[in-house]
């Protein structure tokens, strides 16, 4: 089994360029979570989905998009790129309930010029 | 003040010391977990506990529920080791809340 899976590993934007960042799981989990990570703050939750066609709002939702396609993947999107969403962008999941015992992608290290 | 408070922020220890890295937290909480990112990025899950105290290898993982704070230890540390150690906490709506993690360098 790959556990969570993320692509890409690095990219660079431009100022007002789009992107998705796609993440997928193969461990049949319900529960999936776009969290970003920045130096001196701890992990923040972007948006999370609790099950196969639903998803919510986190902490930090501004400026992003999220699809979960199906019950193995779900999507992250950077509609405008901005420098302030220069960051670790991590994918995870975890299974039964929101809040359980998660299990994370490699991340991917976005920069905005 | 954030709701999951980690001390201390970094910590150097030789090898084979005890090491304990605390983690306060403020609000109520369903479940507390303690995570480790390794220096080439990836993040693992080492505990999920509600109550008590969890062991697995060298790692205990302790909770108080009515002080509101665990504790991660390490017993008889290598630079393997060497990691930032995540606490988070599950709280209202499910969703979890993170400190900002402990940077524990051991060194040979």
């Amino acid at each position: 089994n790959a556990g969570v899976t993320q692509t890409p590993k690095f990219q660079v934007l431009k100022t007002g360029q789009s992107m998705t960042l796609q993440c997928a799981q193969d461990m049949n989990h319900n529960s999936m979570y776009w969290y970003r990570q920045d130096p001196g703050m701890g992990l923040r939750l972007i948006y999370y989905s609790a099950s196969e066609g639903t998803t919510d709002k986190g902490e930090v939702p501004n400026g992003y998009n999220v699809s979960r396609l199906n019950k193995r993947e779900f999507s992250l999107r950077l509609e405008s790129a901005a420098p302030s969403q220069t960051s670790v962008y991590f994918c995870a999941s975890s299974g039964a309930a929101v809040g359980g015992e998660q299990y994370f992608g490699p991340g991917t290290r976005l920069t905005v010029t | 003040k954030n709701e999951v408070e980690q001390s201390p922020q970094n910590l150097t220890a030789q090898e084979g010391e005890f090491i304990t890295i605390n983690c306060s937290y403020s609000v109520g909480i369903s479940a507390l977990h303690w995570l480790q990112q390794h220096p080439g990025g990836g993040i693992v899950s080492l505990f999920m506990l509600s109550s008590g105290k969890k062991k697995h290898g060298r790692l205990i993982a302790t909770i108080n529920i009515q002080e509101k704070h665990s504790s991660l230890h390490i017993t008889a540390s290598h630079p393997r080791d060497s990691a930032v150690y995540i606490c988070a906490v599950t709280g209202s709506g499910s969703r979890l809340t993170f400190g900002e993690g402990t940077q524990l360098t051991v060194n040979p």
